[in-house]
């Protein structure tokens, strides 16, 4: 079955600490992905990356990294944690193919910034 | 105005009933379509995937796509309390870096 864990459920910080979120996923998958959630938002794209050590910006990077080092782990990045980064971000990844494979998620983690 | 737009509900049935569940598009390149299932506080969930128009069973599950008429459906039929949650379409055009596209969501409730 497929598994994508992300490293915390529940995660609080403080105004300009960095901040790291971890996923991993089982599934020997190329592409991996960030998103945030926010009521009324929906789902939108930080990050993705499609391997190792690459990385492409989606719709609103602004404020964040991410880091690839190895195929399993992608890990999003908080330079300077602003309240307005208060959200529920998911991590999900997919398999490289010819047709476009569907996304699995991990169960999210809701970050609270103060 | 959005690329995908989905209905946010609330939508409330009694249990049995059919439910059905929509999303318009624009982007007449989505060849790829997809429904999750969320529920709450969880990620969302792959419930169906369909490549091009046509129908797609699963159980009490079925996804219809129109391309001519850029819509989406998923019926849920017999529905059941357990089908409680947010639903969410998405879709992809072949060779889009972004990957998908997704709906806003659609809350069901499901009363016994």
């Amino acid at each position: 079955d497929v598994k994508v864990t992300q490293s915390s459920r529940y995660l609080v910080k403080r105004t300009g600490e960095k901040v790291f979120l971890e996923c991993v996923q089982d599934m020997d998958h190329e592409n991996m992905f960030w998103y945030r959630q926010d009521p009324g938002l929906g789902l939108r794209l930080i990050y993705f990356s499609y391997d190792v050590k690459m990385k492409e910006k989606g719709d609103i990077p602004e404020g964040y990294s991410v880091s690839r080092e190895k195929k399993e782990r992608f890990s999003l990045i908080l330079e300077s944690a602003s309240t307005n980064q208060t959200s529920m971000y998911l991590c999900a990844s997919s398999l490289q193919g010819r047709r476009r494979q569907p996304q699995h998620f991990g169960d999210g983690t809701r970050l609270s910034i103060l | 105005q959005k690329e995908v737009e989905q209905d946010p509900g609330p939508l409330s049935v009694p249990e049995g009933a059919i439910v059905s569940l929509n999303c318009t598009y624009s982007n007449s390149a989505f060849q790829y379509f997809m429904w999750y299932r969320q529920y709450s506080r969880k990620g969302p969930e792959l419930l169906m995937y369909t490549y091009s128009s046509g129908n797609k069973e699963d159980g009490r599950f079925t996804a219809q796509v129109d391309k001519s008429s850029k819509y989406i459906s998923l019926f849920i039929r017999d529905s059941q309390p357990s089908d409680s949650a947010t639903y969410l379409c998405a879709m992809s055009a072949r060779g889009s870096a972004r990957q998908l596209t997704f709906g806003s969501g659609t809350q069901l409730t499901v009363l016994p």
